[in-house]
């Protein structure tokens, strides 16, 4: 099926591991989104990218790091984990335009103890 | 501050009830999208609105954008068990197609 793939779908992180999440879209959109979801915070933008070799800050990205070397893949990556980095994360794809919505893929559920 | 305020932020009923979820802003918006997320899964657009005062049905679900473009609300009539989920709805502004999501409200709808 077409869509937005998240790997890993969970992971238990030591405080100062790091580790990169996967995100890969086979429906060749131009934007690419990192959210994470925690509760009473609802969604909130981290990194995004409006194009292959583009990336820019959203919300909340202190701790965050991202690359998009590849048009089809959006990597974010924790370089040194936080307990206060526990979350969902959430990764999403656009063609672009107000008109279509974003495409989400089933999500990373990160501890970090 | 919350750039979209949700309300109700819960929300329990019975089998056939009607509900109404609302979300607010101060800000105006290109377009409006409202999603729906089960647990364990990413949020799935159920609509966008973009022109203000439009009215959009899905089935049971109508969907109205506020002729400001700042608010917009969701109607559900006779709600099923089905129907029980996160409700988020985003705004976009700005370039890039950046979405600002509201808190979600989560309905439950009992048997």
């Amino acid at each position: 099926n077409a869509g937005v793939t998240q790997t890993p779908k969970f992971r238990v992180l030591k405080t100062g591991q790091s580790m990169t999440l996967l995100c890969a879209q086979d429906m060749n959109h131009e934007y690419m989104y990192w959210y994470r979801q925690d509760p009473g915070m609802g969604l909130r933008l981290i990194h995004y990218s409006v194009g292959e070799g583009t990336t820019a800050k959203g919300e909340v990205p202190d701790g965050y790091n991202v690359s998009r070397l590849k048009k089809q893949n959006f990597l974010l990556g924790l370089e040194s984990a936080a307990p206060s980095q526990t979350s969902v994360y959430f990764c999403a794809s656009n063609r672009g335009g107000g008109n279509y919505g974003y495409t989400f893929g089933s999500g990373t559920r990160l501890t970090v103890v | 501050t919350q750039l979209l305020e949700q309300s109700p932020q819960f929300l329990s009923i019975q089998e056939g009830e009607n509900l109404t979820v609302y979300c607010n802003s101060s800000s105006v918006f290109s377009s409006l999208q409202w999603y729906r997320q089960e647990p364990g899964e990413g949020p799935v657009l159920l609509v966008t609105v973009v022109t203000g005062g439009e009215v959009k049905k899905l089935k049971r679900l109508t969907f109205q954008f506020g002729d400001a473009r700042k608010d917009s609300s969701l109607h559900i009539t006779a709600a099923q068990p089905g129907d029980t989920g996160l409700y988020l709805c985003a705004g976009l502004r700005g370039s890039n197609y950046k979405l600002t999501f509201g808190k979600g409200t989560l309905l439950t709808v009992n048997p």
